[in-house]
């Protein structure tokens, strides 16, 4: 078993769809990251959150420790949004990656 | 625009080549990684570096060669490679170690090995 599992694995949208990506996770954590990885290759930090909630633009992430869960969602999908998703959370000094949720968005 | 800039974007090379990927950072971070990303697997790290200092070698194969000359580049050695080591090689650099910091991540060389 993966110390990090994401659902679903690939995730497909109608443009304008409320999208919610979910990360689970097995190790004591201090803080969880959310990174996007276009199709180019590149990967962004979307955030990084050891409590509650963070937003930015039309992007929210909550974690629950206690739960060791984490959410990412989307509001207002855009076919710009579509990409590969991954949570990665450290243990000791090193990140572990999720495999990633995979999320077409359609016009 | 991270802020970490990786060439080359793709590379195809034999068996016997040798060939190097290069990473630079101007965004006065301490540690640099490197990392694998294969087709349906998470992502894998391979070396760390913290302030030149290689901090992690996670049981790579010798093939691979790292080499940190200052806190601003890294280099990713590859020499009598496999063709399963085709694969997006990662750079990334943090402030202090990844676990406690954002992760700014270069463009990615993909790598195939004929």
């Amino acid at each position: 078993k993966n110390e990090v599992e994401q659902s679903p694995q690939n995730l497909t949208a109608q443009e304008g769809e409320f999208i919610t990506i979910n990360c689970s996770y097995s190790v004591g954590i201090s803080a969880l990251h959310w990174l996007q990885q276009h199709p180019g290759g590149g990967i962004v930090s979307l955030f990084m959150l050891s409590s509650g909630k963070k937003k930015h633009g039309r992007l929210i992430a909550t974690i629950n420790i206690q739960e060791k869960h984490s959410s990412l969602h989307i509001t207002a999908s855009h076919p710009r949004d579509s990409a590969v998703y991954i949570c990665a959370v450290p243990n000791t000094d090193k990140l572990i990656f999720g495999t990633g949720t995979r999320l077409q968005v359609f016009p | 625009e991270t802020g970490v800039t990786q060439t080359p974007r793709h590379l195809v090379m034999g068996m016997t080549n040798k060939k190097s990927l290069k990473c630079e950072q101007h965004l006065g971070h301490n540690a640099m990684y490197w990392y694998k990303q294969s087709a349906k697997k998470p992502l894998e790290l391979m070396f760390v570096y913290n302030f030149k200092e290689q901090t992690e070698n996670n049981s790579v194969p010798s093939r691979f060669s790292p080499e940190c000359p200052n806190s601003s580049h890294l280099f990713l050695h590859l020499h009598t490679l496999q063709p399963e080591d085709s694969a997006l090689y990662l750079c990334a650099s943090s402030r202090g170690l990844a676990a406690t910091g954002e992760l700014f991540f270069g463009e990615g060389s993909r790598l195939t090995v004929l």
